[in-house]
């Protein structure tokens, strides 16, 4: 299985709203990431877990919270967006172990729209 | 991490090789070059990567010059599924969990 997944495809929510977004992945990557793309806009990373534990947060607003539960599986969970907050979010993983390291495996994302 | 120059846009005739430029003038000497693409709508998906010497997949051929400050991704034979943003990253090769870093990308158009 090279497959990274993502939950849902696609979500709309209002700004006074709680969901997650879920990305499971059964390579056995020990490192997973968080990505945010604008349309028309290179993907930018949000965050980095390494062995389920957060390494790297590029200053995301803490309106987006995440959550790695286990190796496979990663949440973003968000409350109180904006509309500007709107865009495709992309989940991807990677070994630790072996190269190549920056070899990453993006998830299909999820098509967030905020109202 | 060093900086990569891209063309914004570029065409390719279907059946024929498509060659993405790119520079990375101040790249380091542990620095790779790596390669990825972004099919319209979906995750972007590795190709290749290297660091000086010419490399070969089942996807792509990436030339390295001598000099390291540029390299061009080759699609040998393009087809219409080739269209997409390519992103040419560099970055040391580390077990450490980093980010990629991407730039603007070339979008390819390959047409019938």
């Amino acid at each position: 299985d090279t497959e990274v997944t993502q939950t849902p495809k696609h979500l709309v929510m209002g700004m006074t709203n709680k969901k997650s977004l879920k990305c499971e992945q059964h390579m056995g990557h020990r490192a997973m990431y968080w990505y945010k793309q604008k349309a028309k806009k290179p993907p930018e990373l949000m965050f980095v877990y390494s062995y389920e534990k957060l390494s790297i947060n590029e200053s995301v607003p803490s309106r987006f919270s995440p959550e790695c539960p286990n190796s496979s599986l990663l949440n973003l969970h968000l409350h109180a967006l904006q509309p500007e907050d709107s865009a495709l979010y992309l989940c991807a993983s990677s070994h630790k172990d072996r190269e190549p390291y920056n070899e990453q495996f993006f998830g299909p994302g999820t098509r967030l729209t905020v109202l | 991490d060093a900086k990569t120059t891209q063309p914004p846009s570029m065409d390719c005739a279907e059946g024929r090789a498509a060659n993405l430029p790119c520079n990375h003038s101040t790249i380091s000497g542990n620095e790779y070059v790596y390669w990825y693409r972004q099919i319209h709508s979906q995750g972007p998906q590795y190709i290749i990567h290297g660091l000086k010497n010419n490399e070969t997949n089942e996807m792509a051929s990436l030339i390295i010059t001598e000099d390291r400050k540029s390299s061009t991704l080759i699609l040998p034979h393009a087809t219409l599924r080739d269209t997409a943003v390519y992103y040419c990253i560099v970055r040391v090769s580390s077990g450490s969990a980093r980010q990629l870093t991407f730039g603007s990308g070339t979008q390819l158009t390959v047409l019938p």
